[in-house]
């Protein structure tokens, strides 16, 4: 079965430092990867996804993600933290090459401290 | 893009009632999704919704349980029935939407949050 595991259910970072949410997939496939963001009591927002083309991917909000096949890892970075990315972040995977089926992470709220 | 609203917004309800959740679309899409989101834990597939058919369950979810309505494009209900308090949970509505020719995205509405006392 396809699944995501999340490093660190709990990451803080200072305001201006590097962001590393990581995850972790187990698939024998390749699988379709995302990432979602969650704000304080609003909505998932999708904020990149992997789906076979560039192994680095751009998203949204200066966020990016790597795929590495070899490592079976999806891990989202930034560069440089804003107060404005607090939220909680979920990596999820597909293998139906869109939508359905997707399975996600346990999570990961991140911290900013100013 | 696509925007998603869904009634109510919160809900507490007694043991053994029945809730029903509204997901209203602005605009037509082909998939519709209901996710469950329990305390402290990350988004579970309930079911995909169907236009114009039953609805797909995914493996711990019945019908009898999460009776499911999609009579058009952009409308779906979710049925929570006989509720017992490990129902408590956010309830989202999910869209996948074509934007930009091809490019396929997925849109998740605000969630229902709903406690079972």
């Amino acid at each position: 079965a396809q699944s995501v595991t999340q490093l660190g259910s709990h990451v803080s970072v200072s305001e201006g430092a590097l962001v590393l949410l990581r995850c972790n997939y187990s698939s024998s496939v390749p699988p379709y990867l995302f990432w979602y963001v969650q704000y304080p009591n609003q909505g998932l927002q999708l904020l990149l996804k992997y789906t076979s083309a560039a192994t680095l991917v751009k998203g949204i909000n200066g966020f990016e993600a790597e795929f590495k096949k070899s490592e079976t890892s999806f891990h989202l970075t930034k560069p440089s933290a804003h107060m404005s990315d607090a939220a909680e972040y979920f990596c999820a995977v597909s293998f139906s090459g869109g939508y359905q089926k997707v399975t996600f992470g346990t999570g990961t709220k991140l911290q900013v401290i100013p | 893009s696509a925007v998603i609203s869904q009634k109510p917004s919160r809900d507490i309800c007694q043991r053994g009632t029945s809730l029903t959740i509204q997901c209203q679309v602005d605009s037509q899409v082909t998939m519709m999704f209901w996710y469950r989101q329990q305390p402290g834990q990350s988004l579970t597939l309930i079911a995909t919704a169907n236009q114009g058919s039953e609805a797909t369950y995914e493996s711990g979810f019945v019908i009898d349980k999460f009776p499911i309505s999609r009579p058009n494009l952009t409308f779906s209900t979710l049925t929570v029935s006989n509720m017992s308090p490990e129902d408590s949970s956010i309830y989202l509505c999910s869209v996948e939407a074509i934007t930009s020719g091809r490019s396929e995205t997925q849109y998740f509405g605000p969630g229902t949050r709903l406690l079972v006392l």
